[in-house]
């Protein structure tokens, strides 16, 4: 059974930064591309950020980019999203997500809030 | 960026009625359409992929059609289970999700 299990939300001051983590198991973890998908309380769901299975590529909505870095070890069946400059706006329960290259997202992780406020 | 509308925003309907969601794309991307179940503090669930293809496990009474532009979902016969939030998700480019259809309890 896939399991991805996100961890690092918390409560953080605007301008402020946090680093998420996403654990992968019960997958081969090096063949997937995998993603962060957030969601604002009370509203639908926004791609974040997505890398391939060797890191070769990497895609930034327009919202995050210059702001979150996504990366991941496949040594560690890991994912990250490093956040900076974070704002009021990036307030959200972040999801991890794994896929084939360009496809949907197969298996979600539960999930972690993130909360941006001073 | 390509848009993706779902209609309607709610859809409230009883156990056993046949419901149909709508998704509609700013511009064409062929088949690469999926759909997701959300339940309230839950992760979405994966139901249908490349516009019509089942996921493995999910119940064969959900299914999708269309291309190009035009999209549905469709739940055959409504069970308790399937009261929940649906989004629609383009993959042809990047990736964007629909803003959601909530079906409800009538």
């Amino acid at each position: 059974e896939v399991q991805l299990v996100e961890s690092g939300g918390g409560l953080v001051k605007p301008g402020g930064s946090l680093r998420l983590s996403c654990v992968a198991s019960g997958l081969t973890f090096s063949s997937y591309s995998m993603t962060w998908v957030r969601q604002a309380p009370g509203k639908g769901l926004e791609w974040v950020s997505s890398i391939s299975s060797s890191s070769d590529y990497i895609y930034y909505a327009d919202s995050v980019k210059g702001r979150f870095t996504i990366s991941r070890d496949n040594t560690k069946s890991s994912l990250y999203l490093q956040m900076d400059s974070l704002r009021a706006e990036d307030t959200a329960v972040y999801y991890c997500a794994n896929s084939v290259i360009r496809g949907p997202f197969d298996c979600w992780g539960q999930g972690t809030l993130v909360a941006v406020s001073s | 960026d390509i848009q993706m509308t779902q209609s309607p925003s709610t859809l409230s309907a009883s156990v056993g009625d046949r419901v149909t969601i709508t998704c509609r794309a700013s511009q064409s991307i062929s088949s690469w359409l999926a759909w997701y179940q959300q339940k309230p503090g839950k992760a979405p669930k994966l139901l249908i992929y490349k516009a019509s293809s089942l996921e493995s496990g999910v119940p064969s009474r959900f299914s999708g059609s269309g291309s190009g532009t035009e999209f549905t979902l469709t739940i055959s016969s409504l069970q308790p289970d399937d009261f929940a939030t649906y989004y629609c998700q383009q993959y042809n480019t990047y990736w964007t999700f629909g803003q959601g259809t909530k079906v409800d309890i009538k």
